[in-house]
């Protein structure tokens, strides 16, 4: 059983820059979340998706955007970047029917902002 | 809005001894209580789950956590720890918020095991 994996592992951008993260969830699973977790501080939810549908979002604007795709694999997108984004990025997914939510999570992306 | 609020930001312990990592959450429905761990540069692992049930849960690594409804509580506890539990802690909850399952997560505790 393949885990949760992102890529890539480490991303150095400039202010005002496009940066697209990939996740391919954990096999048989079908919803994907994403987290943005400052230094220092607790993982915050930034979207989730469900069969495609973005069906839940943190406090984010919409610079961050997503996508999942048919195999469940997912993007997030983030637009003009700002130094404050600079953050480790999860991934997390979960299966059908686990209606508590358990996440599986990724090993993350660092991301840079300089 | 559900929030969770780990008291401790640092804890540190000698090894082989006993340690509790303090976790309350506030929120007006029933939620489901997570424990995650992350060692450096690295995702988060689940440690234990409560769901329903029994409120003394048991998971890996010789980890445990008590379910206090009264006291919107979920303390994490271990008898005895290990060199190899410094890491960081956190607390999780879920919840349905408005037709999905919303997990809000702690601000973490680092536990740091002196030798």
């Amino acid at each position: 059983e393949t885990g949760v994996t992102q890529s890539p592992t480490h991303l150095i951008k400039t202010r005002g820059q496009q940066v697209t993260l990939r996740c391919s969830s954990q096999s048989g699973h079908n919803t994907v979340s994403w987290y943005q977790q400052a230094l220092g501080q607790g993982p915050q939810f930034i979207f989730q998706y469900y069969r495609e549908e973005e069906n839940g979002r943190g406090n984010f604007p919409p610079r961050f955007s997503g996508l999942q795709f048919p195999n469940y694999s997912s993007e997030l997108n983030v637009n003009a970047l700002e130094l404050d984004d600079s953050a480790l990025y999860l991934c997390a997914s979960s299966f059908p029917g686990n209606s508590y939510n358990e996440q599986f999570f990724g090993p993350g992306t660092r991301l840079t902002v300089l | 809005a559900q929030s969770v609020t780990q008291l401790d930001s640092q804890v540190p312990v000698f090894e082989e001894a006993p340690v509790e990592l303090r976790c309350n959450y506030s929120s007006s429905v029933s939620v489901y209580l997570f424990w995650y761990v992350q060692y450096p540069n690295q995702g988060l692992q689940l440690l234990l789950k409560y769901l329903s049930g029994s409120t003394l849960v048991k998971g890996i690594n010789g980890f445990e956590a008590e379910f206090n409804k009264s006291q919107t509580s979920f303390h994490l506890r271990k008898p005895s720890v290990h060199i190899s539990d410094t890491a960081e802690y956190f607390c999780a909850v879920s919840m349905n918020s408005g037709g999905y399952q919303k997990v809000t997560f702690g601000t973490g505790t680092k536990l740091q095991v002196i030798p």
